[in-house]
């Protein structure tokens, strides 16, 4: 099955708005990366971690290895923000990305 | 951030022949990955490689695949023949560690197999 369990799989959000991705993971993760795929395709980093809390701007981001989850948070949530999100986390004893199936955001006026 | 590159951006091939996508990776990394994405879904492992050596492949990296990086050129992904469910868009990841490090990663390399 899945490792890597993410959602929403979609999300409108109004400008100006807060939201928060969740993703689960089936077994003990060691590092989690989360990424923004823009239209064009192009995989944007926005937080690479170990287990804790990052902050970036109006981004959020905590992985939290013991439940097994990582969330992100968007504040004051802006059009250039519309795209789609993935989480992607390293599992034990294999140097692979596992990704979920992303959350598709999109932010409206 | 760092800058990893991939060459050619789209490649349109007809079913059995041979392609190769290249990538550059970012200077100072020594480890590198390709990534397999359908349209439309998610991002999938192929294979790592460190110091001329594949460490770990997945069950989509198949016999018609290969990958190298001759002499501190690009890390290349060869695909010898291709087949229509080779199309998709492919990944080039570089990290600077093994354990606990970033993975950065390339624009990608649309592939269409017609």
């Amino acid at each position: 099955g899945d490792k890597v369990k993410q959602s929403p799989s979609a999300l409108s959000l109004q400008e100006g708005t807060n939201s928060a991705l969740r993703c689960n993971f089936s077994i003990a993760a060691t590092t989690v990366q989360w990424f923004l795929q823009n239209p064009r395709g192009s995989l944007i980093n926005l937080f690479y971690l170990v287990p804790g809390t990052k902050e970036n701007g109006r981004l959020k981001s905590t992985f939290n290895s013991k439940e097994s989850y990582s969330t992100l948070h968007i504040r004051d949530a802006q059009l250039e923000d519309s795209g789609t999100y993935f989480c992607a986390a390293v599992m034990p004893n294999y140097n692979v990305l596992y990704f979920g199936s992303g959350t598709k955001l999109t932010v409206e006026p | 951030g760092p800058k990893v590159l991939q060459i050619p951006s789209h490649q349109i091939i007809d079913m059995g022949q041979m392609v190769t996508l290249n990538c550059d990776p970012v200077s100072n990394h020594l480890y590198f990955y390709w990534y397999k994405q359908i349209l439309g879904q998610q991002m999938e492992f192929l294979v790592n490689f460190y110091n001329g050596k594949v460490m770990e492949k997945s069950k989509l990296f198949k016999d018609q695949f290969s990958v190298e990086r001759p002499d501190g050129s690009y890390f290349t992904l060869k695909i010898q023949p291709t087949a229509l469910e080779d199309s998709a868009v492919y990944f080039c990841a570089s990290s600077s560690d093994w354990n606990y490090a970033e993975q950065f990663f390339g624009p990608g390399t649309r592939l269409t197999v017609l």
